[in-house]
């Protein structure tokens, strides 16, 4: 069983407005969560890293929440852009000795003009 | 420019040949990774390897082989005993830092198919 589930599993907005992703995990014991940016066809491009003291994490239109305590996370994307249309992952980093990743199935965002 | 480096962008198989995918870093970085992506779901891990001449095993390394005799380079071998090795194949690096875990850094991507 996956132990990183993202909703929804694709959504499609219109440019200008604004989305929210949502991430659960049961990895544990959780190190720290990123998101990840991937354009079709290409490899992941890493948006933001929070560690479980990190409550928010910004990068430029896209913000990152994290809960520790509930173990869920969101990526809200502001003023969306058709340059946002990509599949973004939540991936999960277990405490161990050298980090062994856990990834989401990826929310597929589509912008449309 | 530092980064990491996949290659071909495609390439087609036949069936019950062995096809090499190639990955290259200048990142200086100690590990590296292989994983496979199929649609719908999440990066699923092959192999990994954590400095020169050692690697290990991921949650799907049946069919794969990989090696890693020098640290820039970790060539993944996709075997005829694969089954179903139509995916895309993503290689990362990362730092090793004991107690932390780092950044992984992904290349582009190949796309196997096979014919």
């Amino acid at each position: 069983k996956n132990q990183v589930e993202q909703s929804p599993q694709s959504l499609i907005i219109l440019e200008g407005k604004n989305c929210t992703l949502q991430c659960n995990y049961t990895v544990s014991p959780f190190s720290n969560l990123r998101w990840y940016k991937q354009d079709t066809g290409r490899g992941p491009v890493s948006l933001t890293i929070m560690t479980f003291s990190e409550n928010t994490k910004s990068n430029g239109r896209y913000t990152a929440t994290l809960d520790a305590d509930t173990k869920q996370s969101s990526l809200h994307i502001t003023a969306s852009q058709l340059s946002d249309s990509a599949s973004y992952i939540c991936v999960v980093s277990v405490t161990d000795s050298w980090g062994k990743l856990q990834f989401g199935a990826g929310t597929q965002v589509v912008v449309t003009p | 420019d530092g980064g990491i480096t996949q290659s071909p962008k495609y390439l087609f198989r036949k069936e019950g040949q062995n096809v090499t995918l190639s990955c290259e870093q200048n990142l200086n970085h100690d590990a590296m990774y292989w994983y496979r992506q199929d649609p719908g779901q999440g990066l699923r891990l092959i192999y990994y390897s954590q400095i020169v001449n050692d690697f290990q095993k991921g949650d799907i390394a049946e069919g794969y082989s990989v090696s890693r005799e020098k640290k820039e380079s970790f060539p993944l071998t996709v075997t005829s005993a694969q089954k179903n090795p139509t995916a895309f194949y993503l290689c990362a690096s990362s730092k090793v830092v004991p107690g932390m875990n780092t950044e992984a850094f992904f290349g582009q991507g190949t796309r196997l198919t096979v014919v």
